[in-house]
C-alpha cells in the first residue's frame, strides 16, 4: 500500500511564527487532504489539493503529485493552531482507502 | 444541515458485550467510512461504503461489520467487543471521488 510520511512529528512554535509541515507519500496519489484534529479530537478538514496550490487564511497548501509531496504552510500562528496535522492520500481507483501519514504535533505558545 | 453524525460520543462496555455505532450524514453523499484512531497515531480504514447495499472492507475489518441500507445511514457494529477494540471511531462522508472527506466528531469507545 502506500506509504506516508509526515515531518517533522512535532513542532513548537512561539505565537506569531510561521512554519512547514511536509507530508512525503510513495506512490502516485489523485487524492490528497490535510486534516487539523483540534485538542477536543475534533477532525477539521482544511484542504482538499491533489495538486496545485490553495489557501485559505493563513493557511495555504501546495501538492506536487509528480513529485509525491505535499507542503502546509501556517503563517503568524496563534494558540488555536495547535494540534495534530494529518495528511491522508488516495488513489481515485482505490474508491473510498484514505491513507493517513502519523501526523505533526503542533504546540502554538503564547 | 447538521453534517456528520455520530452517536453515542463515549461509551464503556465489556469484553464480550455487542454495540452498533450510529453513523448519519444529511448531504446525500454516496460515499461513507468508518476510521479508527488509537493512541498516537493516524486514522485506519475499517469498512467503507460507495453507496446504499455496496460495502467492502478496509485495513483492519475483523471484528466489525457494516450496512449500508440507505444513503444516509452507515451503522459500525461491534460483535464481540474485545479490549482491543479500546479506540476513536470516526466516520467520514464524501460525494463523490472529486471531493474530500468530512468527518463526524468520533465516538470513544473504552472495553474493559
Amino acid at each position: 500500500g502506500i506509504q506516508v510520511e509526515q515531518s517533522p512529528p512535532d513542532l513548537i512554535l512561539q505565537e506569531g511564527a510561521n512554519s512547514t509541515l511536509r507530508c512525503n507519500f510513495s506512490d502516485s496519489v489523485n487524492n490528497l487532504q490535510w486534516f487539523h484534529q483540534n485538542p477536543w479530537g475534533q477532525l477539521i478538514n482544511l484542504f482538499y489539493i491533489p495538486s496545485g496550490t490553495k489557501q485559505n487564511g493563513r493557511l495555504s497548501a501546495t501538492t506536487v503529485a509528480t513529485e509525491r509531496y505535499s507542503l502546509l504552510y501556517i503563517s503568524s500562528s496563534q494558540t488555536t493552531d495547535s494540534g495534530v496535522y494529518f495528511c491522508a492520500v488516495g488513489l481515485k481507483a482505490a474508491g473510498n482507502k484514505l491513507t493517513f501519514g502519523g501526523g505533526t504535533r503542533v504546540l502554538v505558545k503564547p | 444541515n447538521a453534517g456528520v453524525t455520530q452517536t453515542p460520543k463515549f461509551q464503556v462496555l465489556k469484553t464480550g458485550q455487542s454495540m452498533t455505532l450510529q453513523c448519519a450524514q444529511d448531504m446525500n453523499h454516496e460515499y461513507m467510512s468508518w476510521y479508527r484512531q488509537d493512541p498516537g497515531m493516524g486514522l485506519r480504514l475499517i469498512h467503507y461504503s460507495v453507496g446504499a447495499g455496496i460495502t467492502d472492507q478496509g485495513e483492519v475489518p475483523n471484528g466489525y461489520n457494516v450496512s449500508r441500507s440507505t444513503t444516509e445511514d452507515f451503522p459500525l457494529r461491534l460483535l464481540s467487543a474485545a479490549p482491543s477494540q479500546t479506540s476513536v471511531y470516526f466516520c467520514a462522508s464524501r460525494a463523490d471521488l472529486d471531493y474530500g472527506y468530512t468527518f463526524g466528531s468520533g465516538t470513544r469507545l473504552t472495553v474493559v
